[in-house]
């Protein structure tokens, strides 16, 4: 069975660019959340999506920030313009039902230069 | 609020050695608590989990925590440290009336000398 998928692995944008992120759950996981770990920061919370609905988008940082997640399968997050304080790892991670495991991608690293 | 501290950004340890990697939390519910592990260029594997049945529990790799509501503590060890170990290591925590969210800690890199 195939894990979390995000792409691309590596993304370097310059300051005012836009860049989309995007994350393809687990099979027949409803919930699919959204993680940033800035440089030296901790993993924060971003959104957790329940199917194609945002339960809950309090960790989202500004309105430069906008996620979907059309037909409740895969999600994308769009960062749109880019800023230099934007630079870090975006982690995707999907689990079947709440209060079961979440599994984990490997994360996306933006760059904003 | 939830929040997550662990001690020690980077832990060092020989190789045979015992590793401990320390966690402490701060939940105004009884919360579920985590550790993940992340080895290079890979995504977060969770090592373990505390879901309030049995204070010390066992995870994969032969690491294993211990909860203690006394001390807000979930600290992570094992008794023998191998060179594959060497990963940086993250202590989470849910609250367990807010589905999945989980708030993590700063994480520890565990490096292995020979």
């Amino acid at each position: 069975e195939a894990g979390v998928t995000q792409f691309p692995s590596h993304s370097v944008i310059e300051k005012g660019q836009t860049v989309t992120l995007r994350c393809d759950p687990i099979s027949g996981h409803d919930n699919l959340y959204w993680y940033r770990r800035v440089m030296g920061k901790e993993i924060k919370f971003l959104l957790h999506f329940v199917k194609e609905s945002k339960q809950d988008e309090s960790g989202m940082p500004n309105n430069r920030f906008l996620a979907e997640r059309t037909g409740g399968t895969y999600s994308t997050l769009k960062v749109q313009p880019a800023e230099l304080e934007d630079s870090g790892v975006y982690f995707c991670a999907s689990s079947q039902e709440l209060r079961t495991e979440a599994f984990f991608g490997q994360g996306t690293r933006l760059t904003v230069v | 609020a939830q929040s997550v501290t662990q001690l020690g950004s980077h832990v060092s340890v020989s190789e045979g050695a015992l590793v401990l990697l320390r966690c402490n939390y701060s939940s105004s519910v009884p919360p579920y608590l985590f550790w993940y592990v992340q080895y290079p260029n890979q995504g977060l594997q969770l090592l373990l989990k505390y879901t309030s049945a049995a204070t010390l529990v066992k995870g994969i790799n032969g690491f294993e925590a211990e909860f203690k509501k006394s001390e807000t503590s979930f600290h992570l060890t094992k008794p023998s440290a191998h060179m594959s170990d060497a990963a940086e290591y993250f202590c989470a925590v849910s609250d367990r009336n807010a589905g999945n969210m989980l708030t993590f800690g700063g994480g520890t890199r565990l490096m292995v000398k020979p």
